[in-house]
């Protein structure tokens, strides 16, 4: 079955410091993959998707992400953070083939940024 | 505008009293699942839906139910709480074109005693 890794389980950062939060899955075949972004006491919100195309992906609120297909990474980044995106961040990753369990997500990286 | 509603958005309840979490979408979504959300695990299905009367487990489907008679509703029935329950759910429905992107209800948060 397919996993979904995110390294990094908490990131405080100051405002205007850059971010890149680590994603990583396990599947072989071909996947559209997503970062979704949870805002405090809210739901999830789509930020960025790749389904195929350019690898750099550019998303809401200044983030892009970058899928490099030979190490099954999709890593988000934003150059300089601000303190509205404190917020709790995942990836997720879709098969192609399989529309039954649309979603696979990571564990979460939840982003604290200092003012 | 387009959404997804859940209801209720919190609840404390007990042991073996049953319950159910209504979710409905006013997109009409083909596809619609149901996640629980947990520190440390993300986001895992729990029950997802294709289409009207086609219903299939996910990854953690012990100890719930669903149904879905109409297209724009996917209630989750929990016939006998236990604390183990105690999550955060969401609601979520797609196009179903396979593309995997998800619009989320706003969530409910559950506390089982």
């Amino acid at each position: 079955a397919q996993s979904v890794s995110q390294h990094n389980h908490h990131v405080i950062l100051s405002e205007a410091a850059s971010l890149e939060l680590g994603c990583n899955y396990s599947y072989g075949g071909t996947v559209n993959l997503f970062w979704y972004v949870q805002y405090p006491g809210q739901h999830l919100q789509l930020l960025l998707k790749y389904f195929s195309g350019d690898p750099l992906v550019k998303g809401i609120k200044g983030f892009e992400a970058e899928f490099i297909k030979s190490k099954f990474s999709f890593n988000l980044r934003k150059p300089s953070v601000q303190w509205s995106d404190t917020a709790e961040y995942f990836c997720a990753v879709n098969p192609t083939n399989n529309a039954g369990n649309m979603l696979t997500f990571g564990g979460g990286t939840r982003l604290m940024v200092k003012p | 505008e387009a959404q997804v509603t859940q209801n209720p958005r919190y609840l404390i309840t007990v042991t073996g009293k049953k319950l159910t979490v209504t979710c409905s979408q006013n997109m009409n979504h083909e596809y619609m699942s149901w996640y629980r959300q947990d520190p440390g695990l993300g986001l895992r299905q729990i029950y997802y839906s294709m289409n009207v009367e086609v219903t299939d487990k996910g990854d953690v489907p012990e100890g719930y139910k669903v149904s879905r008679k109409e297209k724009r509703n996917f209630p989750l029935i929990l016939e006998s709480p236990s604390p183990n329950q105690t999550s955060l759910y969401f609601c979520a429905s797609s196009s179903g074109l396979g593309t995997g992107e998800l619009f989320f209800g706003e969530g409910s948060r559950l506390t089982v005693l």
